[in-house]
Parts: C-alpha cells; sequence; structure tokens
C-alpha cells in the first residue's frame, strides 16, 4: 500500500532561517515523489518533482531511498513561502497518494 | 489558459439531499481525476476518468457516490442522499493523459451538509 507521511501538522520559522518540510513514504516500487504548495485562497500547485532534480522557488528536495524520505528544503526562507505544503507519491500509475499537509508560516 | 474550473466552488446541503460538482478541465486536456480531502487529512484518490470512460473507480465510496465524464461538457460528481460525513473540500484535476505528474488541479468545491 501507499503511504505517505508528514509528522509535522505546523512548522514555524523566522525570516532568514532555513526550513525543513519532511515527507516519508512507503511503497513497494520505484516511486515517483512530488511536493505541492497550497498559498492562501489559491489552487493546489506543483512546487516540484523528484525526477526533475529542479530548485524552485529556492526549494528542492532530494529523493532517499534507504530511509524512504523525500524532505523539502530551502535554506533561506521568505514570508511569501507561507503556505501548506503536500507531499505526494505517484506510484507507477495516475494515483497520486498525499500526505496531510504541514502548515509553514514564516514571520517577519 | 482558465486552468482547470470547478463549480460551485461553496456548496451548503441538508441530509437527504443530493449534490452535483462539476468540473471542467484544462483545454486540451481528456483525463480528469477526483479526490476528496477530509478536514485534518490529505487529498485521497476517488477516481478516474476519460472522456466517457471510468477508468478506475476504486477510491469512490460504494453506495451514493458516481462520476462521468460525457463527450460533451464537464466532469460531473454526483453525491445522493448527503450525510454530514460527506461534508469535505473536493478537488478535481486534469491531465492530457494519464499520469502522476501532469495533473493540474482546479481550486476545489468545499461541500457542507447540515
Amino acid at each position: 500500500a501507499q503511504r505517505v507521511t508528514q509528522p509535522e501538522k505546523l512548522l514555524s520559522v523566522f525570516k532568514g532561517a532555513p526550513v525543513e518540510l519532511k515527507c516519508n513514504y512507503s511503497y513497494s516500487g520505484s516511486p515517483e515523489l512530488f511536493w505541492y504548495v497550497q498559498y492562501s485562497r489559491q489552487r493546489l500547485q506543483l512546487l516540484l518533482r523528484h525526477i526533475s532534480r529542479e530548485s524552485i522557488k529556492g526549494f528542492t528536495a532530494d529523493l532517499n531511498k534507504g530511509e524512504t524520505s523525500f524532505h523539502l528544503k530551502k535554506p533561506f526562507a521568505q514570508e511569501e513561502d507561507s503556505a501548506m505544503y503536500y507531499c505526494a507519491l505517484g506510484g507507477s500509475n495516475y494515483k497520486l497518494t498525499f500526505g496531510k499537509g504541514t502548515l509553514l508560516t514564516v514571520n517577519p | 489558459n482558465a486552468g482547470v474550473m470547478q463549480n460551485p466552488r461553496h456548496l451548503v446541503r441538508r441530509r437527504g439531499q443530493e449534490a452535483r460538482l462539476r468540473c471542467s478541465p484544462m483545454k486540451g486536456h481528456s483525463h480528469v481525476y477526483w479526490y476528496r480531502q477530509l478536514p485534518e487529512e490529505g487529498l485521497k484518490f476517488m477516481v478516474y476518468l476519460q472522456k466517457e470512460n471510468i477508468i478506475d473507480e476504486s477510491g469512490m465510496p460504494k453506495e451514493r457516490f458516481s462520476a462521468e465524464f460525457p463527450k460533451e461538457g464537464p466532469s460531473i460528481l454526483r453525491i445522493q442522499q448527503v450525510v454530514r460525513g460527506d461534508s469535505a473540500a473536493y478537488f478535481c484535476a486534469s491531465s492530457p493523459w494519464g499520469s502522476a505528474d501532469t495533473q493540474y488541479f482546479g481550486p476545489g468545491t468545499r461541500l457542507t451538509v447540515l
């Protein structure tokens, strides 16, 4: 069975501080992992995917198959990063399995 | 491109009534997915449809819930005889083909059952 765990419901940091949003997954096959972000009053949008190995808005995430993790990191948080972040697992087909989300608040 | 459209954005129903949620995919997309988000939970897959076909409804409750994606018009998620436990946010996503990494999400419909 596919499962995604985001252990932190809330995360609060100060502007300029590093931020790490944790994500662990459970999947027996070769996973596709994603981070989605939902800013206030906006729709869910894809932030990044592990297969692209890209950095979006200063965020990066590395897939660690040994630890079954896909943590999202940013070295210097900005106030505009405040949002709800969801980790999602794609598995081998079209179904996305989401974690419960982490609400990130970046304080001035 | 207006993106995935959902309406209504908010829907209030009394127990026993029917709820109809609509989803218009992005232009050029013929694959539609419905997800449900219960309070304090992540989004959960319900159903995957292509035009005029239900491909996978493994996440749909067996009773009272149905979905369609007709040749013309939006995809419809229908909930008959709603109960309080149906209160949730219902999200639709669309993609140009069936895959996890090309899904674009709509703004969601928040259903409240009184």
